[in-house]
């Protein structure tokens, strides 16, 4: 199985600040990345699929980058509706893997 | 608008069976994979499996194969994630999850084992 190893694991930033989440596959994915938010109340929204593309509705402040094995995703200027976990997952191969999660909180 | 609607909280004893479900809307059920992924309390996400529902077919992680059961009813659109034998560690929020790319998500079912 492809392990993804997020960093960091609690992530304490302020609004309007610029924060990046980095994923780690424990081997080669080509871009297979995604990304997702999931809120307090549990609901879990796709962010960006293959890498570095948004998904629908998905504000601009959000944005992917990588390739190989290290992926990262960056939000510009934090709102306070971004507060929230953020979890990798590669769809190279199966089984698909999630990274640990991220938890973006106020600082 | 694409809608993933689960059943509601589960009670199980050990060694028992629970079933729950996750009824789509909004697009052609059998179009794309349900995928199915565990959240136990505290932690991340693990994919379970998918089922392909036009042809029924299935895949599961290695993990999962003697646990889960998926299935789907094409008539009412409605994919069911059956979990046997339950234990302690199967306590957890269940989501289904549409699309190979996980492109919509239903709101999650826990499902508690308790004697």
């Amino acid at each position: 199985d492809i392990q993804m190893t997020q960093s960091p694991s609690s992530l304490p930033a302020s609004l309007g600040e610029r924060v990046t989440i980095s994923c780690r596959a424990s081997q080669y994915i080509s871009n297979n990345l995604n990304w997702y938010q999931q809120k307090p109340d549990g609901t879990i929204k796709p962010l960006i699929y293959y890498t570095s593309n948004l998904q629908s509705g998905v504000p601009s402040r959000f944005s992917g980058s990588g390739s190989g094995t290290d992926y990262s995703l960056t939000i510009s200027s934090l709102e306070p509706e971004d507060f929230a976990m953020y979890y990798c997952q590669q769809d190279a191969n199966f089984p698909r893997t999630f990274g640990g999660g991220t938890k973006l909180e106020l600082k | 608008e694409v809608q993933l609607q689960q059943s509601g909280p589960e009670v199980g004893r050990p060694g028992s069976s629970v079933k729950i479900s996750c009824k789509a809307s909004g697009y052609t059920f059998t179009d794309y994979v349900m995928n199915w992924v565990k959240q136990s309390p505290g932690q991340g996400l693990e994919w379970i499996g998918w089922i392909d529902p036009e042809y029924g077919n299935t895949d599961y992680a290695e993990k999962f194969k003697k646990k889960a059961t998926l299935t789907a009813d094409t008539s009412s659109n409605i994919a069911y994630i059956q979990l046997s034998s339950l234990t302690s560690e199967d306590t957890a929020t269940y989501f289904c999850a549409s699309g190979e790319g996980f492109d919509y998500w239903g709101q999650g079912v826990m499902v508690t084992v308790s004697s």
